[in-house]
């Protein structure tokens, strides 16, 4: 059973455009919502994470809005550049250490 | 603060074989989590270790078990290997009392022929 739902599988934006990347969650235990950034030969890196307490958060051209009663989230990265090309996971968590993952999004920023 | 590392960073078996990754995580960090990330299957949790203790455990077979040492250092062992198999393995700390950030090793890539 898929518990987080990541969606576009792909996406190809210009450069100084706005991505949005969707995740949809079933289990409403999770408590804790990050996002990881992935480039090639690398392992996951932790860009922002969110508390369902707390329905947006900003850190510098990344935004994760949260929508609990929709048990939905959403990451929003302002001013997309060819560098923000990587692949991007949701994930969600109950405790420490154990992440559920959404399937993860492709971005492309053409220049 | 150094960061994960993960030992060997390249692996390839064969059908049978057994095999053993290494992960040393953060200095402080005393839980230490595996994740098995392939193409068809994205990243799929395999199990957390906490002061030596298994806390946690995803749904993969008895042939995939893991072990942390004194030091916080883990270790994940796969015996039989299968086809299956082949896949980047993921380690990653955390402090594992009230912080759920994950510090993610570069993972080692293991080859199964």
């Amino acid at each position: 059973q898929q518990q987080v739902k990541q969606s576009p599988q792909s996406l190809i934006v210009q450069k100084g455009g706005i991505s949005i990347i969707n995740c949809a969650y079933e289990n409403t235990a999770f408590d804790y919502f990050p996002w990881y950034q992935q480039f090639p030969g690398k392992g996951p890196a932790l860009l922002i994470a969110i508390r369902p307490d707390v329905s947006e958060k900003k850190e510098g051209r990344f935004t994760i809005s949260f929508n609990k009663s929709a048990k939905q989230f959403s990451l929003h990265i302002m001013d997309s550049q060819p560098g923000d090309s990587a692949t991007y996971f949701c994930a969600a968590n109950t405790n420490a250490g154990k992440s559920t993952f959404g399937d993860g999004t492709t971005l492309t920023v053409k220049p | 603060k150094a960061g994960v590392t993960q030992t060997p960073r390249y692996l390839i078996k064969t059908r049978g074989q057994q095999v053993t990754l290494s992960c040393s995580p953060i200095s402080g960090h005393r839980s230490v989590s595996w994740y098995q990330q392939t193409p068809g299957q994205g990243l799929q949790f395999l199990f957390e270790y906490f002061s030596e203790t298994q806390r946690n455990k995803g749904n993969f077979p008895g042939r995939f078990s893991g072990r942390q040492f004194s030091n916080s250092r883990s270790e994940m062992n796969v015996s039989t290997l299968e086809l299956g198999d082949s896949a980047l393995y993921l380690c990653a700390s955390t402090q594992g009392r009230l912080g759920n950030e994950q510090f993610f090793g570069p993972g080692t890539r293991l080859t199964v022929l």
